[in-house]
């Protein structure tokens, strides 16, 4: 089973809606992050939390928000959608106690803003 | 946090060593050199990291120069699985924490 899980894995929504992305991890790792890719770039961090009660805003906050429900569980959500939030999003995690805090990955959610 | 520099694309042939470079010019003493790879489809994933001196893992390679202001991720039988974006980040080994800073990377095609 894989470590880091995303839901959905697809998802296509209309301007205007809010949506959420999940991210499950059964790492035991206290910190996670989200990123956005967009096609042919690298990653873009939106927002990364380094225990339940801190939660910091990345590079590319504006139009996101994030919930930490549990060590386990970091949500992504876009509470008004727009088109220029098309892109992949993807969630990792990482142990600070571990050589080169190592990030990993999950398999990405693919976002189509219409 | 430092800048890298990598070629934007490389090819290699099937069962051929694979070297990919990529200078970090502006890299400070505590920066640490990592190298991850994003297949198609899929999330990036580690494949090596290190400080001063030459790394191995079963994945890879990793040649820092002396002055650590270049390094070289090393295939050495490159698949047609190795086909992906390799990308080589730098990370403050003081601060830590930190978000992974993605440049485009290097695009390898592996032909058979």
């Amino acid at each position: 089973d894989a470590d880091v899980t995303q839901t959905p894995r697809n998802r296509i929504t209309k301007t205007g809606k809010r949506i959420m992305l999940e991210c499950s991890q059964t790492k035991g790792h206290d910190r996670m992050y989200w990123y956005r890719q967009d096609p042919g770039l690298g990653l873009q961090l939106i927002y990364y939390s380094f225990d339940v009660k801190d939660i910091n805003k990345g590079e590319i906050s504006d139009g996101y928000s994030v919930s930490r429900q549990a060590q386990a569980k970091f949500s992504l959500s876009l509470e008004s959608a727009i088109p220029n939030q098309t892109a992949l999003y993807f969630c990792a995690t990482s142990d600070p106690r571990l050589s080169g805090e190592t990030q990993y990955f999950g398999p990405g959610t693919r976002l189509l803003v219409l | 946090d430092a800048k890298t520099t990598q070629p934007n694309s490389m090819e290699s042939n099937e069962e051929e060593p694979v070297h990919l470079p990529c200078n970090h010019s502006t890299i400070s003493g505590t920066d640490y050199i990592h190298w991850y790879r994003q297949l198609p489809s899929q999330g990036p994933e580690y494949v090596i990291h290190g400080l001063t001196s030459n790394v191995n893992n079963r994945m890879a390679s990793l040649a820092i120069a002396e002055d650590r202001k270049s390094s070289t991720l090393i295939l050495h039988r490159a698949t047609l699985r190795d086909a992906a974006v390799y990308y080589c980040i730098l990370r403050d080994g003081l601060r830590g924490g930190t978000a992974l800073i993605f440049g485009k990377g290097t695009t390898l095609s592996v032909s058979s």
